[in-house]
Parts: structure tokens; C-alpha cells; sequence
């Protein structure tokens, strides 16, 4: 399967504690971009890469949270101190740049803080 | 920002009937309207979507339709079956970067 492949799809955590997501971009997409869901809401925008340049940060994405992609291919995403609130599904997506294409969505990592 | 609005939160349906699902957006320099669908414990999948300089498109029994004057869009499946039931999502951006999703509309189709 070539898709957008995230690790892992679950994780259980203590309040407190840190944690990191990774996100393997389908081959050659330029663009990743990582959002948080919560229990019956639409995904919410955290933060978007093009390449290895994290071009914008939504406020969402608090002075705990970490969104990293060294070599322009793969993703992780480091929430420090967790906190019950950041229970959720976090899902990365990644397009190509050229030809301005759809996002491709990842099947998720479901974090939950216990 | 942009803000996507979306009605109704649940959609019940007889297996054959038709069913709409709309958006607002509040954003004119919104150009590109993507419509996911997302089953429990996966991540959305991109069913169809519009870009701004179009008003209709249509895939097999799934069209949308976009009204940029009244900043509506709206997604509709026809002859539905038990396999469309899931939550659909609407969402609007600029530039094919970020993505403003709406709240999401639960569909369930009744054999």
C-alpha cells in the first residue's frame, strides 16, 4: 500500500507524560500537513510542511506541541506534558505540489490520555 | 478565518432514496471544495470535490454543486445503499493548503 501510513494507530498514555506520532507521506508529496479530531467534530488544522519548511502553525498548536520533518519526507508530531484535552485522533495528510491535487489522509493516531 | 457551516448532523435514508448534505462558507477567496467520507476508525477519503471555477460535477451517483454568489456548496448521492452510510465531511481552502472542515453529517442508509 502506498498511502499516507501513520504510527501508531493507538496509543493509551498518563497525564504527563510525552509522546510522538509519526507520518510517512505518500512517496514524492511535497506538502504534509498534520490535524487533531475530537470526538464528533471535523478535523481541525494544526500545522503544514512543504518540504522540510514548516510553513504555518495554527494557534492551536500550543507551545507543547512539536511538528518536525527533517528531510522533507517523513513527519513526527511530539506533544509534550500531555493533558486529558489532548485525547483525540490525529490524523497527517500529504499532496503533491504541482498540479494543486487533493490531500490524502492517513488512517489516524489515536491518542488517549489517561 | 474561514468558517465551514454544515447541515443537518444526521441524514436517515431509505436504501434508493437520495440524499443532500450542504455547506456554507464564509470566505470568498475559498477556491477549492472537497468533500470526504470517513468510516469509523479510518481516516477521510476524498470522494469528490469543485474548485471555484466550476458549478457542477458529477461522479457516478455522487454530485456537488457550488454557488460562489450565496457561498454555498452542497454534496449529493443518489440511489443510496447501505455502504454510503458513514460521516461526510465538507471543507473549503485557498491555494489547496489548509483545510476548514465542517462539523460533519452522520448518513445512514436503511435496507
Amino acid at each position: 500500500d502506498t498511502g499516507v501510513s501513520q504510527d501508531p494507530r493507538h496509543k493509551i498514555t498518563k497525564r504527563g507524560q510525552n509522546v510522538t506520532f509519526r507520518c510517512d507521506p505518500i512517496s514524492e508529496h511535497n506538502r504534509l500537513y498534520w490535524y487533531r479530531q475530537t470526538l464528533g467534530q471535523g478535523p481541525e488544522f494544526l500545522t503544514y510542511f512543504q518540504n522540510e519548511a514548516q510553513l504555518e502553525k495554527s494557534r492551536l498548536l500550543s507551545d507543547r506541541f512539536s511538528a518536525e520533518r527533517p528531510k522533507g519526507s517523513f513527519s513526527t508530531l511530539e506533544i509534550q506534558r500531555t493533558e486529558q484535552g489532548d485525547s483525540a485522533m490525529y490524523l497527517c495528510a500529504s499532496s503533491p505540489q504541482t498540479g494543486n491535487t487533493e490531500a490524502f489522509f492517513g488512517q489516524g493516531t489515536r491518542l488517549t490520555v489517561v | 478565518g474561514e468558517n465551514v457551516e454544515q447541515h443537518p448532523s444526521t441524514l436517515s435514508v431509505q436504501e434508493g432514496d437520495s440524499a443532500v448534505i450542504k455547506c456554507t462558507y464564509s470566505d470568498s477567496a475559498s477556491n477549492y471544495f472537497p468533500w470526504y467520507k470517513q468510516e469509523l476508525g479510518k481516516g477521510p477519503q476524498l470522494i469528490i470535490d469543485i474548485r471555484s471555477n466550476v458549478g457542477e460535477k458529477k461522479d457516478q451517483r455522487i454530485a456537488v454543486t457550488l454557488n460562489k454568489t450565496a457561498k454555498h456548496f452542497s454534496l449529493h448521492i443518489t440511489e443510496t445503499q447501505p455502504e454510503d452510510s458513514a460521516v461526510y465531511f465538507c471543507a473549503a481552502s485557498w491555494g489547496f493548503q489548509k483545510l476548514v472542515f465542517g462539523t460533519g453529517t452522520r448518513l445512514l442508509v436503511s435496507p
